[in-house]
């Protein structure tokens, strides 16, 4: 089982640009969730997917979107990048129901100049 | 709103301390609690996972406890090692979601000195 896997691992881009993010969940999960993390802060929620909607959403701009396919795997989009959107993205996934632990990617490290 | 709340913010003791890493957070309406850790620039590695029928966990030198009442949960860690030095996280997932939605604290960077 290769557990969540996320791609890329680092990304570079210059201010306004757009760009996607991938990950796949660990195998029998349904429900995939994205974090934004900012250098010294704990991870902060963007948004939950589960039968390709999302369905969740924390206190992130609509610059921010997502979307799931039908086999669980997730992308995140963010679009009109600013310098404050540096930070490592963390991909989860669990299942949807069932009180178990959630499992993280390794993330990808965005860097906007 | 829910919060999550870690003191220490920062922690260096030398290597063979017993220490203690606290958490608290501000709504007992979650139904599990885990300890996460993370090294520089990487991804989460969970460490233990305390369901909400349970008070604690146990796992090698680590064991996890988790009051719903006073919400509070403490992470203890005994014989520290150098190989421990990390930033450690604690995070709750609240009641009406799935396990994959976390409330984090922002975390308590340990440093064992050898």
């Amino acid at each position: 089982d290769a557990g969540v896997t996320q791609s890329p691992t680092h990304l570079i881009k210059t201010r306004g640009q757009q760009v996607t993010l991938r990950c796949s969940p660990k195998s029998g999960h349904d429900t995939v969730s994205w974090y934004q993390q900012a250098l010294g802060q704990g991870p902060q929620f963007i948004f939950q997917y589960y039968e390709e909607e999302e369905r969740q959403r924390g206190n992130f701009p609509d610059r921010f979107s997502g979307h799931q396919f039908p086999n669980y795997s997730s992308e995140l989009n963010v679009n009109a990048l600013l310098l404050g959107d540096s930070a490592l993205y963390l991909c989860a996934s669990s299942p949807r129901i069932g009180f178990t632990e959630a499992f993280f990617g390794q993330g990808t490290r965005l860097t906007v100049v | 709103k829910q919060e999550v709340t870690q003191i220490p913010a920062a922690l260096s003791v030398p290597e063979g301390e017993n220490l203690v890493l606290n958490c608290s957070f501000t709504d007992s309406a979650i139904y599990n609690l885990q300890w996460f850790r993370q090294d520089p620039g990487k991804g989460l590695t969970s460490l233990l996972l305390i369901q909400s029928s349970q008070r604690e966990q146990t796992s090698g030198r680590l064991n996890a406890s988790l009051d719903k009442s006073s919400g509070r949960s403490t992470l203890y860690i005994a014989a520290s090692q150098p190989g421990d030095s990390a930033t450690y996280l604690c995070a709750g997932s609240p009641w009406g979601s799935s396990a994959s939605k976390i409330i984090f604290g922002s975390g308590t960077r340990l440093s064992i000195r050898p």
